[in-house]
């Protein structure tokens, strides 16, 4: 069974902080996706990584893939309160997502 | 634009009374799936449909049934439901070729179920 470790489950931060959300796993993963999800919403794809060693950006959110495919991070400069909501990693294989435990991020004015 | 649409947005129903939620989809994939998703966890796979070829997860109880009238439509069915089936239900949608899956999975905004 593929497991992802994703940490921190809460992060509380103020304005303009810096923060970075990881996600772990002893598996191999096809790809990796990450996801925002707002309250009453469903989850919308931020990004796919696939290359080990990868690194995507996406205005102020940097997202990397490890060398050996089984970690990935978020990392967000600046964050605004816009950036609140809930933060999944899901490794990808033969279909189906497993899906890390989330983050849930609070951006305080 | 593309999309994953469901309906209805929100649910109430009464312990027992059998309820359906619906998805649709533009993106013209044929991979449909449901999640189960209950406060601020991960969603959990219940089922999902490679074109019409169902697949259940083990763990997903008998009261969940599905039907994939067409590539566009998919339904989930809780037959009876009970308090602990409160939860936000999830449609999703990828892509298969051959057998084979691509990973990007694209969600629709949920249907938002509760169980009095």
């Amino acid at each position: 069974t593929q497991l992802l470790e994703q940490s921190p489950q809460f992060l509380s931060i103020q304005e303009g902080e810096n923060l970075t959300v990881y996600c772990n796993s002893s598996s191999v993963f096809s790809s990796l996706q990450w996801y925002r999800q707002e309250p009453g919403e469903g989850p919308v794809l931020l990004v796919t990584v696939v290359t080990g060693g990868e690194v995507k950006k996406l205005k102020r959110l940097t997202f990397q893939f490890g060398d050996a495919r089984k970690d990935s991070s978020l990392h967000i400069t600046a964050a605004q309160p816009g950036d609140t909501g809930l933060y999944l990693c899901a490794g990808g294989g033969r279909g189906k997502l497993t899906f890390g435990q989330g983050t849930i991020l609070t951006v305080h004015p | 634009d593309a999309m994953v649409i469901q309906n209805p947005r929100y649910q109430v129903t009464q312990f027992g009374k059998p309820v359906t939620l619906s998805c649709s989809q533009t993106l013209n994939h044929n991979v449909m799936y449901w999640y189960q998703q209950k406060s601020s966890q991960a969603p959990k796979l219940l089922f999902h449909y490679y074109d019409k070829d169902f697949n259940n997860e083990a763990d997903t109880p008998d009261n969940f049934q599905s039907r994939r009238p067409n590539t566009s439509f998919c339904f989930l069915d809780i037959r009876s439901p009970g308090l602990g089936d409160a939860a936000m239900y999830l449609c999703a949608t990828s892509r298969g070729s051959g057998g084979a899956y691509y990973n990007e999975q694209f969600f629709g905004p949920g249907t938002r179920l509760t169980v009095l």
